[in-house]
């Protein structure tokens, strides 16, 4: 299978704890996605790479998230010390843009759910 | 507050029946996509809207793109349970790095 994987699937947590979720695009992507969906709303975007440069984080992100894709393949999201509020859905996506006449399709992940208890 | 509105917010018909989604926004968009996701899975790209009036169709689902490229709607014929999902449509502002913005969805139950 060479689409977008997530690891771990499903987390359950205790409020205080830290959690960390992988994500491996696809591999000719140089685009990566973090985006959070709570129950009933859409995706909500995070943060993206460009290959492994942040270039943009929403302001969504506290500064107990950070995310990091070191070598421009797999990227990590870490939650520290989590709260209630965190529990979502956690999808990642991968896209190619192919310069000014990209249209942003995503190749979205089966997701990271986190329940925090 | 959502860039883009999603309406309605929940559908239930039967098979057979026809149906349509709307997806309206105040900004223009350089293209909007639809995705369909079912529960505890990511999102699949259905299609991809890029110019005004443009109208697209994937076998029972036609796809339209505003003259202005504001709004965008889904319609679908002779819906089939398998069409139960939730819809989403997102939309891609020119500046905006390829960061897609996303209405709330639409879940769509489709009965025997």
């Amino acid at each position: 299978d060479t689409g977008v994987s997530q690891d771990p699937r499903h987390k359950i947590t205790k409020r205080g704890q830290n959690v960390t979720f992988r994500c491996d695009p696809i591999s000719e992507h140089n685009r990566l996605y973090w985006y959070r969906q709570t129950l009933g709303q859409g995706p909500e975007f995070l943060t993206y790479f460009q290959n492994e440069a942040q270039l943009e984080k929403s302001r969504l992100l506290s500064d107990r998230f950070s995310a990091e894709r070191p070598k421009g393949s797999f990227s990590t999201l870490e939650i520290q010390r989590t709260e209630q509020g965190d529990s979502a859905m956690y999808l990642c996506a991968s896209s190619f843009p192919r310069g000014r006449l990209s249209t942003g399709e995503l190749f979205f992940g089966e997701g990271s759910r986190l329940t925090v208890l | 507050t959502q860039l883009l509105e999603q309406s309605p917010q929940f559908l239930s018909i039967q098979e057979g029946e026809n149906l349509t989604v709307y997806c309206n926004s105040s900004s223009v968009f350089s293209s909007l996509q639809w995705y369909r996701q079912e529960p505890g899975e990511g999102p699949v790209l259905l299609v991809t809207v890029v110019t005004g009036g443009e109208v697209k169709k994937l076998k029972r689902l036609t796809f339209q793109f505003g003259d202005a490229r504001k709004d965008s709607s889904l319609h679908i014929t002779a819906a089939q349970t398998g069409d139960t999902g939730l819809y989403l449509c997102a939309g891609l502002l020119s500046d905006s790095w390829g960061k897609l913005q996303f209405g709330a969805g639409t879940q769509v139950v489709v009965t025997p």
